[in-house]
């Protein structure tokens, strides 16, 4: 059974940090691109940031280029999103999303989320 | 970036009934970069169909999709009382990826 376990949110002032991890299992991790996608309170979706399954490519939504940093660690089955310079607008639910055999970008598998809220 | 628009915004229907939601694209998508998810209140989303008109793992066939270049549909053939929830596009044919603001099928 596939199974993704988002932990690491919380409570953080604007300009924080906040690390995100995503424990996955019941499949080979090398195997597929992973992904963070988003939800602010009663929004829709929007797709974050996206990993190769070997971990050498990484891409970014321009709302958080240049201060989210996505990373795999092969040997813990597990996905980071690396949250520096935090603004208002970055709370939110963050599911991380398994993409799909040579599909990057189709989210097959979902965790449960983890929320993060940026606030004074 | 492609604007995916979804219609109607909410879906009112009755159990038993047929659902249908509309997804247009602002441009040209493959068929095979286009999907669907259900998001229930509280829970992650769930993705549907695939490629236009795939099921994923365990969807019943009462889900069933098609479409093509910018006009997609989602249908619902009979409204069971677990379908009444959110439904998304997406679509992964450019980067970046982007959803549907989403159609909410609620019990009238």
């Amino acid at each position: 059974e596939v199974q993704l376990l988002e932990s690491g949110g919380g409570l953080v002032q604007p300009g924080g940090t906040l690390r995100l991890s995503c424990a996955v299992s019941g499949f080979t991790f090398s195997s597929y691109a992973m992904n963070w996608v988003r939800q602010a309170p009663g929004k829709g979706l929007e797709w974050v940031s996206t990993i190769n399954n070997s971990g050498e490519n990484t891409y970014y939504a321009d709302s958080v280029k240049g201060r989210f940093t996505i990373s795999r660690d092969i040997s813990s089955n597990t996905v980071f999103l690396q949250m520096n310079s935090l603004r208002a607008d970055d709370t939110a639910v963050y599911y991380c999303a398994r993409g799909g055999s040579a599909a990057y970008y189709r989210f097959e598998y979902w965790g449960q989320g983890t929320l993060v809220t940026v606030s004074s | 970036e492609i604007v995916l628009t979804q219609s109607p915004g909410t879906l009112s229907l009755s159990p038993g009934e047929r659902a249908t939601v509309s997804c247009r694209a602002s441009q040209s998508v493959s068929k095979y970069y286009l999907s669907w998810y259900q998001q229930k209140p509280g829970q992650a989303p769930r993705l549907l169909i695939y490629d236009t008109s795939s099921r994923a793992t365990g969807i019943p066939d009462r889900f069933s999709a098609s479409g093509s270049e910018t006009d997609f549909t989602l249908t619902i053939s009979r409204l069971e009382p677990e379908d009444f929830a959110m439904y998304y596009c997406q679509q992964r044919g450019l980067s970046p990826p982007t959803f549907g603001q989403g159609t909410k099928v609620e019990i009238k």
